[in-house]
């Protein structure tokens, strides 16, 4: 069974730093591309970031571009979302997600992860 | 940036309704369109792809079709389960884009 778990969320001072971990199993990782998705409270779905199966090209949204960093480790089977200069509109649950082979839409997704950003 | 705009953002229907929703892109995207739908704490689950594919798994009663800049979502008989909110996505360039959502309630 494909399976993504994502860890590391939590309250967060603004201006400071956290990293999200998913960890995937039940499918072989580094041939997918994986992506991070977040959604604010009571808001729609927001790309966040991908990444290739090899982890040697990245992709980012406007909106975290120099302040997030998207990379994996195919050994451990795990995505990691590295986020800094946090800020208050950063607020949102996190979802890690699967790229079908070829395509950009997202076919398994985590359960998601609460990063709220506050002093 | 391709801007995805979806209609209506509320919608209510009564199980057994004919449901269509619309998603338009500011430019064009091809069929390189998919459609979620998302229950209320849960992750969003894929429904249809390439405009028109549906994913394995998801019932009949859903449909897609469109290409360039117009999309719609179709149920045939909306069922108790299928009250959500659905976000269309476009993969046909980065940045990928979602629309706002429509939110199908209860009538």
């Amino acid at each position: 069974e494909v399976q993504l778990l994502e860890s590391g969320g939590g309250l967060v001072q603004p201006g400071g730093s956290l990293r999200l971990s998913c960890a995937a199993s039940g499918f072989t990782f580094n041939s997918y591309a994986m992506i991070w998705v977040r959604q604010a409270p009571g808001k729609g779905l927001e790309w966040v970031s991908a990444v290739t199966g090899d982890g040697g090209s990245t992709y980012y949204a406007d909106s975290v571009k120099g302040r997030f960093t998207i990379s994996r480790d195919n050994s451990k089977n795990t995505l990691y979302l590295q986020m800094s200069s946090l800020r208050a509109d950063d607020t949102a649950v996190y979802y890690c997600a699967r790229m079908v082979v070829g395509t950009n839409y997202f076919d398994c997704w985590g359960q998601g992860t609460l990063v709220p950003v506050s002093s | 940036d391709i801007q995805m705009t979806q209609s209506p953002s509320t919608l209510s229907a009564s199980v057994g309704d004919r449901v269509t929703i619309t998603c338009r892109a500011s430019q064009s995207i091809s069929s390189w369109l998919a459609w979620y739908q998302q229950k209320a704490g849960k992750a969003p689950k894929v429904l249809i792809y390439k405009a028109s594919s549906l994913e394995s798994g998801v019932p009949s009663r859903f449909s897609g079709s469109g290409s360039g800049t117009e999309f719609t979502l179709t149920i045939s008989s909306l069922q108790p389960d299928d009250f959500a909110t659905y976000y269309c996505q476009q993969y046909n360039t980065y940045p990928l884009t979602f629309g706002g959502g429509t939110k199908v309630e209860i009538k």
